[in-house]
């Protein structure tokens, strides 16, 4: 079945630099766009960035866009969020997402916090 | 960008009784709609793609209807364990969310 493990979390200053992970396995990981969606908290849902299988196409919401990039490999079957300029109202989940138009498989989430 | 309406933004329903969840776009999707359940603590999780499409696992009593701008969630008896917050999720141009309607139990 569909498995996916976000990391890289945890606490970081305004200003800094987060490089999250999502470890994917389950399923033929090139074929499918990935996605990073984030939930502040008490909060509802944002999409933020995804990335095509090829990686040739990203994409990026103007809340996160010059902060943060998208990356994957497919040979590792991971893809990556590195999170630059971080601002306190980053301060959320961040779930990475099988994506097929729909978020069809969501991981369990990795809290990032930003706060001096 | 796209702006999605949901309403109401809290339902309490009796057991048994039908939910009706509607999200409203601010421009027209086609089909592009996805509604998602949270439950407390757990991630979220896809109920119905493109609509109308109800995943495999879903009980039936959830369908969902609509095209254009206009779409409904509906839950034809509410159980317990379907106390959450849902969400819907346009894909059409650069994805959006509604801001959510959390359901309980009356």
């Amino acid at each position: 079945q569909v498995q996916l493990v976000e990391s890289g979390g945890g606490l970081v200053k305004p200003g800094g630099s987060l490089r999250l992970s999502c470890a994917a396995s389950g399923f033929t990981f090139s074929d499918y766009y990935m996605s990073w969606i984030r939930q502040a908290p008490g909060k509802g849902l944002e999409w933020i960035s995804y990335i095509s299988g090829n990686t040739f196409y990203t994409e990026y919401a103007d809340s996160v866009k010059g902060r943060f990039t998208i990356s994957r490999d497919n040979a590792e079957n991971s893809v990556d969020l590195q999170m630059s300029s971080l601002r306190a109202e980053d301060t959320a989940v961040y779930y990475c997402a099988v994506t097929s138009g729909a978020f069809v498989s969501w991981g369990q989430g990795t809290l990032v916090t930003v706060s001096s | 960008e796209i702006v999605l309406t949901q309403s109401p933004d809290f339902q309490s329903v009796a057991p048994k009784e039908r939910v009706t969840i509607t999200c409203r776009a601010s421009q027209s999707i086609g089909s592009s709609l996805h509604w998602y359940q949270q439950k407390p603590d757990q991630s979220p999780r896809l109920l119905i793609k493109y609509g109308t499409q109800t995943m495999s696992g879903v009980p039936s009593r959830f369908s969902g209807s609509g095209s254009g701008t206009d779409f409904t969630l509906t839950i034809n008896g509410l159980e317990a364990e379907d106390v959450a917050v849902y969400y819907c999720h346009q894909s059409s141009s650069l994805d959006t969310f509604g801001g959510g309607t959390k359901v309980e139990i009356k």
